[in-house]
């Protein structure tokens, strides 16, 4: 099993340039995330999905979309991006909802917006 | 309802211990620990459940206090390779959908 794959690993943007960030797993995990990293403040989550077809946002939504047309797939997509956008990006994924199911995460994409 | 972690960071010598603390305003019924070297995406370490059960795979040890809301993960004879980044994350226990909240981090560092 290859896990959680993001594409692309670095990436820089013009401020308005738009880009959609490529997550997948092959654990046939129902649950998917994206959250951002920004330095000393932790894991944001951004966008979640609970299968194919369903998402909703997380705590830092704006900027933002996402759709999960499959159940191995999660894009995230950036539409006008902002300096404020320049983050770690990471995709997770878990099999289900109870206390004890891990995240896993992907190796993240650093996403610099100029 | 994101937890509080402290210290924010802790530099050892090789063989040192340290204690890195988790607390929540909320009830917890488990807390899940990751760790995340420079660079790289947060790896799962063990995940502690109310009633103090412990499921990892590392060798460090975890202790869950429910009273005080808070869990404590202990690293004995630290080793150079426990250098990196320590959160941890509690669920939203109002939610249905496995979310988790996750701290701001414990940067370790650990000098030979």
């Amino acid at each position: 099993n290859a896990g959680v794959t993001q594409t692309p690993k670095f990436r820089i943007l013009k401020i308005g340039q738009s880009m959609t960030l490529q997550c997948a797993q092959d654990m046939n995990h129902n649950y998917m995330y994206w959250y951002r990293q920004d330095p000393g403040m932790g894991l944001k989550l951004i966008y979640y999905s609970v299968g194919a077809g369903i998402t909703d946002k997380g705590e830092v939504p704006n900027g933002y979309n996402v759709s999960r047309s499959t159940t191995e797939d999660f894009p995230l997509r950036l539409e006008l991006a902002a300096p404020s956008q320049t983050s770690v990006y990471f995709c997770a994924s878990s099999y289900g909802t109870s206390p004890t199911d891990t995240q896993y995460f992907g190796p993240g994409t650093r996403l610099t917006v100029l | 309802q994101q937890p509080v972690q402290s210290p924010q960071a802790v530099i050892l010598r090789e063989g040192e211990d340290a204690v890195i603390n988790c607390s929540s305003s909320k009830a917890l019924y488990s807390v899940h620990w990751y760790r995340q070297k420079h660079g790289e995406a947060p790896v799962f370490l063990m995940i502690l459940l109310k009633g103090g059960e412990q499921k990892g795979h590392e060798k460090i040890s975890a202790s869950f206090n429910e009273k005080k809301q808070q869990s404590s993960l202990y690293l004995t004879a630290s080793q150079l390779s426990y250098s990196g980044t320590y959160f941890c994350g509690t669920p939203d226990r109002g939610s249905t959908l496995g979310r988790l909240y996750f701290g701001r981090g414990t940067q370790l560092t650990v000098w030979p």
